[in-house]
């Protein structure tokens, strides 16, 4: 049973070019959170999303940020016209609904380093 | 607001000893609570969880950790180190869904 994958692991872009980030959830997950780790800093939450529906998105910033999570195939997390403050870890965990004993455990992925030149 | 806090942003021990990691949290609700480890460039691993009940939770890898509603905090313990344990490792409180607040996290090294 796979866990949660994310790709690229590794990802260098340069200023104003375009950061598609991918991540495939544990299979029988239908609920997917998307992290960032800037260095020596912990895990901030940016987005949380199921199947075609955004739950809540109030850690992203404003602009050039967006996720999907489409009814098919991965989520997606988007970046536009990426500057060197983008440069950090974005991490995807998955879940199964909430409800019962699952509750709300998130299974991380390994995240893409994302450097932005 | 909702926070944690990880007093301690490094820790050096010798392998053998005992460990405690702190952990302090804020927020408003019946707290679930977390503790994942990451090792250099890996993603995060749950090591433990607290939803309810006994307040005394045994995790992976030898790891417990004690909820006390009264001081706020969930620290991380185990009784003895291996150089393996050496890791990044950070406390998280959540709620029946949606996302989780995450502390700075303590490094943990361990002396040979």
């Amino acid at each position: 049973n796979a866990g949660v994958m994310q790709n690229p692991r590794h990802l260098v872009r340069r200023r104003g070019q375009e950061a598609r980030l991918r991540c495939s959830p544990m299979k029988g997950h239908s609920h997917v959170y998307w992290y960032r780790q800037l260095p020596e800093e912990g895990l901030k939450f940016m987005v949380y999303l199921q199947k075609e529906n955004i739950i809540d998105e109030s850690g992203m910033p404003k602009e050039r940020f967006s996720a999907e999570f489409p009814k098919e195939g991965p989520s997606i997390l988007r970046i536009q016209q990426v500057v060197r403050g983008d440069s950090a870890a974005y991490f995807c965990a998955s879940s199964p609904p909430p409800t019962g004993s699952a509750k709300n455990i998130q299974y991380f992925g390994a995240g893409t380093r994302l450097s932005v030149l | 607001a909702q926070s944690v806090t990880q007093p301690d942003i490094h820790i050096t021990v010798s392998e053998g000893a005992s460990l405690e990691l702190r952990c302090n949290y804020s927020y408003g609700a019946t707290p679930y609570l977390f503790w994942y480890v990451q090792s250099p460039g890996q993603g995060l691993q749950l090591l433990l969880k607290y939803f309810s009940g006994d307040t005394l939770v045994q995790g992976i890898k030898g790891f417990e950790a004690e909820f006390k509603r009264s001081q706020s905090s969930f620290n991380l313990r185990k009784p003895s180190v291996h150089w393996s344990d050496a890791a990044e490792y950070f406390c998280a409180v959540g709620n029946q869904g949606g996302k989780l607040i995450f502390g700075q996290g303590t490094e943990l090294s361990v002396k040979p």
